[in-house]
């Protein structure tokens, strides 16, 4: 399967302990989203990449939140200090992009829920 | 905040065309119209984009008016695969984020 993976894709903790999930895109493209999802709302964007720069942050994404991508390729995202409020689907996309890409629609994961007790 | 405006559900028999509004009044020149749909518990899937002209897939069709403040995204034969959420979003042709709305819950039913 040559799609975008999260892992894991599912995650129950303990409100106040740390959480990570990994990303990894479909190998060529070069950028990488994060989107949140709640029930019965649309996905919101919280950040993304272009090869390992961090190149947008949503005001969404406070200081608990940390994205990376170090070597371009898989990225993950870390909640710190988890809250309740912090339970979602977290999607993640990827897609090619920038100068003379015209062809840039992103596909996503089967993302990951988060339940924080 | 979206730019889009659509109806949050519609019904529609299996067999049948389904055809999903969208306003987006307030478009730029340089923004693209993109449709993604969302069956339950999956991650969105690219369906369509357009700028100005009407275009075709193998999904699906877009009809986008003149003014391209609105659009109509057309499933020709719906079948019950097809009950999602559809959502449509405005974008700019160097791409980036997707600002997602509340979308439109189809049902499709036999």
């Amino acid at each position: 399967d040559t799609g975008v993976s999260q892992d894991p894709r599912h995650k129950i903790t303990k409100r106040g302990q740390n959480v990570t999930f990994r990303c990894d895109p479909i190998s060529e493209h070069n950028r990488l989203y994060w989107y949140r999802q709640t029930l019965g709302q649309g996905p919101e964007f919280l950040t993304y990449f272009q090869n390992e720069a961090q190149l947008e942050k949503s005001r969404l994404l406070s200081d608990r939140f940390s994205a990376e991508r170090p070597k371009g390729s898989f990225s993950t995202l870390e909640i710190q200090r988890t809250e309740q409020g912090d339970s979602a689907m977290y999607l993640c996309a990827s897609s090619l992009g920038g100068a003379g890409v015209s062809y840039n629609e992103q596909f996503f994961g089967p993302g990951t829920r988060l339940t924080v007790l | 905040d979206a730019k889009t405006t659509q109806p949050p559900s519609m019904d529609c028999a299996e067999g049948r065309a389904a055809n999903l509004p969208c306003n987006h009044s307030t478009i730029s020149g340089n923004e693209y119209v993109y449709w993604y749909r969302q069956i339950h518990s999956q991650g969105p899937q690219y369906i369509i984009h357009g700028l100005k002209n009407n275009e075709t897939n193998e999904m699906a069709s877009l009809i986008i008016t003149e003014d391209r403040k609105s659009s109509t995204l057309i499933l020709p034969h719906a079948t019950l695969r097809d009950t999602a959420v559809y959502y449509c979003i405005v974008r700019p042709t160097q791409g980036g984020k997707l600002i997602f709305g509340q979308g439109t819950e189809l049902s499709v039913k036999p």
